[in-house]
């Protein structure tokens, strides 16, 4: 199946932390996005991970990918008002011939 | 991403009529697509193209049709518009030869349609 999982809502405490997790399907795929979507906008590629990768760190942003459990997860840190937004994670299926989205998870970030 | 442009943003229109919403891009990608969102329905595809002549059905495809016009340009056609159909559109585009095949998929702003 293609279904990416990811919890719908989230509230966070402006400077604080927040976390927000996905579970995606395919075993086989290459790479895995984080895009963000603030409201009247499309989506924007955030950060991506690589497949072979456990972590990756851009900046306030940490990406952790567990193959096993096809689990993933996006820290940002410093959470600013700016952050608040849609946040969709996908993956790659089909050999990289096309994407699956999560639903997305909306934070909203509280001054 | 303005690269990839959407056109109308917004647009109103009535139960039966014919409607065309188009994408062009600048980023000289090959792969084009098409989505629709609902809430709390996340990005659903409608269609997708890998090149000119090149057209295939997404997961909800039923009642839209495309046109891959050029390379650059990629339509989307409501022949009948039905209420339900009102949704938030979304146009986005990869490059298959990107370099160590990380392909991202790049979108327009969106056209938000109401049928009413």
């Amino acid at each position: 199946g293609e279904d990416v999982e990811q919890s719908l809502f989230l509230s966070v405490r402006e400077g604080d932390s927040s976390v927000i997790n996905c579970t995606y399907t395919d075993s086989s795929s290459t790479y895995l996005y984080w895009y963000k979507q603030e409201p009247g906008a499309g989506l924007q590629l955030l950060t991506y991970i690589f497949s072979n990768m456990d972590m990756k760190q851009d900046q306030r942003l940490t990406v952790l990918l567990n193959k096993k459990d096809k689990h993933l997860s996006l820290r940002i840190a410093d959470t600013q008002t700016g952050d608040s937004a849609i946040y969709f994670c996908a993956e790659t299926l089909y050999g990289n011939n096309r994407l699956a989205f999560g639903k997305g998870n909306q934070v909203v970030v509280i001054p | 991403d303005a690269d990839v442009t959407q056109t109308p943003r917004n647009r109103i229109t009535k139960t039966g009529k014919r409607i065309m919403l188009e994408c062009s891009q600048t980023k000289g990608h090959d792969r084009m697509y098409w989505y629709r969102q609902d809430p709390g329905l996340g990005l659903r595809l409608i269609y997708y193209s890998f090149d000119v002549k090149d057209i295939n059905k997404g997961e909800i495809s039923d009642g839209y049709s495309v046109s891959r016009q050029a390379q650059a340009k990629f339509s989307l056609s409501l022949e009948s518009a039905i209420p339900n159909q009102t949704a938030l559109y979304f146009c986005a585009t990869s490059d298959s030869r990107a370099r160590g095949g990380n392909q991202p998929q790049h979108f327009g702003d969106g056209t938000r349609l109401s049928i009413l």
